[in-house]
């Protein structure tokens, strides 16, 4: 059915604010990545989880930001007291993958904007 | 560390011409999987392709092709006889093989094709 669906579409925030930006992951789908897309950039690799469970955050840029995925399904990546350099694309992809078994492509959400004025 | 490098920042062709986007790649690991998202405006990253690194044929489908030679380490992506709908902003991107792919993306080529 549906693909990754991630909200809300664009967001606006005032230097200072917590934002949550939301993704429906592909039903089925045991990964789950966060990326980061600045302007003119490839996307870069935030967190990545199995299921509920979250196996690397090597590329959190720092303790504002958070993410979950509590049941394994919807994750949402929280950003704390956010900056002006935390506008970008925010990419949500989900994948068949598990260690055990055979590589799927990524299938990636639109994305959330976000700007931090 | 991988690393994947994209030097065409901006292309322009005319419909109906052939157009080739460059890519080149580093990795240490001697399994991997290489390959080519496109980006429309829209935002949404389409898959196009994945091709394993024991996997050196190269592969056609459709008006697309890709040449992959292990031994200069590129991975070009060519569009025969291009159209509007193709533009877009096209990634090149790098896993290893084992584990959770993990990818990495280079910088992108943003194509555009002119009427």
């Amino acid at each position: 059915g549906a693909g990754v669906s991630q909200s809300p579409r664009y967001k606006v925030a005032k230097r200072g604010q917590d934002v949550a930006l939301r993704c429906d992951p592909i039903s089925g789908h045991v990964s789950l990545f966060w990326y980061q897309q600045a302007l003119g950039q490839g996307p870069e690799f935030l967190t990545y989880f199995q299921n509920e469970a979250q196996l690397d955050k090597s590329g959190l840029p720092s303790d504002r930001f958070f993410a979950e995925r509590p049941e394994g399904s919807v994750s949402t990546l929280k950003i704390q007291r956010t900056q002006q350099e935390d506008s970008a694309v925010y990419l949500c992809a989900s994948s068949l993958s598990s260690p055990s078994s055979y590589n799927s492509p990524l299938h990636f959400g639109n994305g959330t904007r976000l700007t931090v004025t | 560390a991988q690393k994947v490098t994209q030097a065409q920042t901006e292309i322009s062709v005319v419909e109906k011409e052939d157009v080739t986007l460059d890519c080149v790649y580093e990795t240490r690991d001697t399994t991997y999987y290489l390959f080519w998202y496109k980006q429309p405006p829209s935002g949404e990253l389409v898959f196009l392709i994945r091709r394993n690194s024991f996997d050196e044929q190269n592969e056609i489908s459709g008006r697309y092709s890709w040449n992959f030679q292990k031994s200069t380490s590129s991975f070009n992506f060519t569009i025969t006889a291009s159209q509007v709908v193709d533009s877009a902003v096209y990634f090149c991107a790098l896993s290893e093989a084992g584990g959770y792919q993990k990818v990495t993306f280079g910088t992108g080529t943003k194509l555009q094709v002119i009427p």
